[in-house]
């Protein structure tokens, strides 16, 4: 799976959009750009993932560039409750599933 | 739904005891996964299973064991604590079908002394 790279941290102001950086220069064709966040103590949550159209759900929207070498994580409206730690992951869809974390962006939010 | 269960939630061993961390899932997801954490760090795999009868090494297997008999349950077993293994344990899982990425469970703080 190809490596990513993304900022220790960043910091957001509540209510503002907050929008997370992640390289992925090396990616293939087959990859999947996964993100995952990681509030205080708690297990992981997933939180979006795409091939190389944007993608948008109910928590945030993922924009791939064209060339797929970098992706942005956009919380909209960011809340005090999106402080965490935040994942990219690059991986092949299929098989077993596996995930490679590193060690993410911390995110926090002031209010 | 439950979700991904763990217990216990805290331990503290001592060096050379053993212990099995139990992981159960109710959403019949045939993947299932343990990772470890420590301080400051990203998650690494222990050990992972696509199905019942199968398991698999991942990237940190060493001092641990698995077993994987039913879908729903995936322990992790200890069998000669040591310091290096204090740590977060967290299980997840997941199936190829789902588009909702790995469900992880709340983790257990493993401390050895």
């Amino acid at each position: 799976d190809a490596k990513t790279t993304q900022p220790t941290s960043m910091d957001c102001a509540e209510g503002r959009a907050a929008n997370l950086p992640c390289n992925h220069s090396t990616i293939s064709g087959n990859e999947y750009v996964y993100w995952y966040r990681q509030i205080h103590s708690q297990g992981p949550q997933y939180i979006i993932h795409g091939l190389k159209n944007n993608e948008t759900n109910e928590m945030a929207s993922l924009i791939i560039t064209e060339d797929r070498k970098s992706s942005t994580l956009i919380l909209p409206h960011a809340t005090l409750r999106d402080t965490a730690v935040y994942y990219c992951i690059v991986r092949v869809e299929g098989g077993s599933e596996k995930l490679v974390f590193g060690k993410g962006m911390k995110l926090t939010v002031n209010p | 739904n439950a979700g991904v269960t763990q217990t216990p939630k805290f331990r503290i061993l001592k060096i050379g005891q053993s212990m099995t961390l139990q992981c159960t899932q109710d959403m019949n997801h045939n993947y299932m996964y343990w990772y470890r954490q420590d301080p400051g760090m990203g998650l690494k795999l222990i050990y992972y299973s696509v199905g019942a009868g199968i398991t698999d090494k991942g990237e940190v297997p060493n001092g641990y064991n698995v077993s994987r008999s039913t879908t729903e349950d995936f322990p992790l077993r200890l069998e000669l604590a040591a310091p290096s293994q204090t740590s977060v344990y967290f299980c997840a899982s997941t199936t190829a079908s789902t588009r909702s990425g790995q469900y992880f469970g709340p983790g257990t703080r493993l401390t050895v002394l």
